[in-house]
């Protein structure tokens, strides 16, 4: 049972619009989200995150916004710049129960802004 | 510099063959992970730590050991490999398990098991 999903496996854009990545979940016990970005051949970097009691949060270029009635999150980018052509990881997890040390990952979205 | 440091970066064996995967963080975090990666299956929690001594299964444990006696380094250990654990492997780590830290990853190691 996979408990994150990101439908998207590809995404592209033209460079200056907006991007959007989705992101859906199952377990409303998560209470944590995170936005991972992959180049290749190096390991995931933190981008962006969000605690469920809050519906946005902003940085710089990055807007990420959760909306858990419908178990869902999205990370915008605007504009689009080709540096951010990259893979794009949701990832989900428990701040204080005794799950927490677990984290949940998408299988990734693969963003190409095209100049 | 920060960082996690693993080693090998790439590894090609065979199976039955035991492997060990090091990682090292210099960042004096209290949690450290690891996942791997597969093609359309994103990544995958194998092992995590929430701090010396104390480790737990992720989803994919099966067929892999860890052990957390320092602080710094967290090894992956695949006593016999086979084919299907051919993989992209990271190892991460956080200030802490609990609460709101984001993950630092290494680089990688890719795994191939003939």
């Amino acid at each position: 049972d996979q408990q994150v999903k990101q439908n998207s496996p590809s995404l592209s854009v033209q460079e200056g619009r907006i991007s959007i990545l989705n992101c859906d979940y199952t377990n409303s016990m998560f209470d944590y989200f995170l936005w991972y970005k992959k180049y290749p051949a190096e390991g995931p970097t933190f981008l962006i995150s969000i605690s469920s009691i809050k519906d946005k949060n902003e940085d710089g270029r990055f807007t990420v916004f959760l909306n858990k009635s419908a178990k869902h999150l999205s990370l915008h980018i605007v504009p689009s710049q080709p540096g951010d052509s990259a893979v794009y990881f949701c990832a989900a997890k428990f701040t204080f129960n005794t799950n927490a040390g677990k984290s949940t990952f998408g299988d990734g979205t693969t963003l190409t802004v095209k100049p | 510099e920060a960082q996690v440091t693993q080693n090998p970066r790439y590894l090609i064996t065979v199976t039955g063959k035991k492997l060990t995967v090091t990682c090292s963080q210099n960042m004096n975090h209290e949690y450290m992970s690891w996942y791997r990666q597969d093609p359309g299956l994103g990544l995958r929690q194998i092992y995590y730590s929430m701090n010396v001594e104390v480790t737990d299964k992720g989803d994919v444990p099966e067929g892999y050991k860890v052990s957390r006696k320092e602080k710094r380094n967290f090894p992956l250990i695949l006593e016999s490999p086979s084919p299907n654990q051919t993989s992209l492997y990271f190892c991460a780590s956080s200030l802490s398990g609990t609460g709101t830290n984001e993950q630092f990853f290494g680089p990688g190691t890719r795994l191939t098991v003939l």
